[in-house]
C-alpha cells in the first residue's frame, strides 16, 4: 500500500528565509507525487506535481520540488518565504495520479517577521 | 469560473439522520473523489470515481455511500451518521491526463 510521511508537523521560518518541507513516500512503482497548500478555512490548491521527466519541478507561487528516487523523497523548497506563504502544506502520492491518492498528515508553516 | 461546488458549507445534524452532501463540477472532469480531513490525520480518501457509474472505495469508506449518475455530480451519502463522522469533507475532481485534483471549499459536518 502507498503511504506518505511528512516528518515535520510544524515549521517556523523568518520572512525572507529559505524553506524546505520534507516528504517521504512509499510506493512500489513510479509514483505520481504532488504538493498541495491549504490556507486557513480554504480548500486545497495544487502547487506542483511530478510523474515523469525532469526530477526538479517548478510550481506556482515560486515553489519547487525535487524527486529523489534513491531516497524516496519529494521535498518542497522556496528560496525566500513571504508572510502570505503561512499555510498548511500536504504532500501526496497517487497511483495514476487521480485515482487512489494518499495524503500525508501535513506540515503547518508559520512565517514570522 | 471553473470550480468544484460543495453544499452545504456547514451542517449540524443528529445521530442516525440520513444526509447528503452534494458535489458538482463544471469542468467536465472524469475523475472525482471525496476526502475527509481530521486534525493530525491529514486527508483520507473515502471514495473515488473514474467516470459515470464507476466508483471504488478509498481508505475509509465505512459508513458512506456515493453515486455517480451524471458526470458533473458526485454526492456523498451518510445513511446513518455517527459522531465519529464529524469532520471536514472535501470533494475534488480531475481530468484525464491532467494529474492533480481541483478541490471544493469543504463541508464542515458535525454529528451530535
Amino acid at each position: 500500500a502507498q503511504s506518505v510521511t511528512q516528518p515535520d508537523i510544524h515549521i517556523t521560518v523568518s520572512e525572507g528565509a529559505s524553506l524546505e518541507l520534507r516528504c517521504n513516500y512509499s510506493y512500489g512503482a513510479t509514483p505520481y507525487l504532488f504538493w498541495y497548500v491549504q490556507s486557513p478555512g480554504q480548500g486545497l490548491q495544487l502547487l506542483l506535481k511530478y510523474f515523469s521527466g525532469d526530477t526538479l519541478v517548478q510550481g506556482i507561487k515560486g515553489f519547487e520540488a525535487e524527486f529523489k528516487r534513491s531516497q524516496s523523497s519529494f521535498n518542497l523548497r522556496k528560496p525566500s518565504v513571504h508572510w502570505s506563504d503561512a499555510a498548511e502544506y500536504f504532500c501526496a502520492v497517487g497511483a495514476g495520479g487521480y485515482q487512489k491518492v494518499t495524503f500525508g498528515t501535513g506540515t503547518k508553516l508559520q512565517v514570522i517577521p | 469560473e471553473a470550480q468544484v461546488t460543495q453544499n452545504p458549507r456547514y451542517l449540524i445534524t443528529v445521530t442516525g439522520k440520513k444526509l447528503t452532501v452534494t458535489c458538482s463540477q463544471n469542468m467536465n472532469h472524469e475523475y472525482m473523489s471525496w476526502y475527509r480531513q481530521d486534525p493530525g490525520l491529514g486527508l483520507r480518501q473515502i471514495y473515488y470515481s473514474m467516470n459515470v457509474e464507476v466508483t471504488d472505495k478509498g481508505d475509509v469508506p465505512e459508513g458512506y455511500k456515493v453515486s455517480r449518475k451524471e458526470k458533473r455530480n458526485f454526492p456523498l451519502i451518510l445513511e446513518s451518521p455517527s459522531p465519529n463522522q464529524t469532520s471536514l469533507y472535501f470533494c475534488a475532481s480531475s481530468s484525464e491526463g491532467n494529474y492533480g485534483y481541483t478541490f471544493g471549499s469543504g463541508t464542515r459536518l458535525t454529528v451530535v
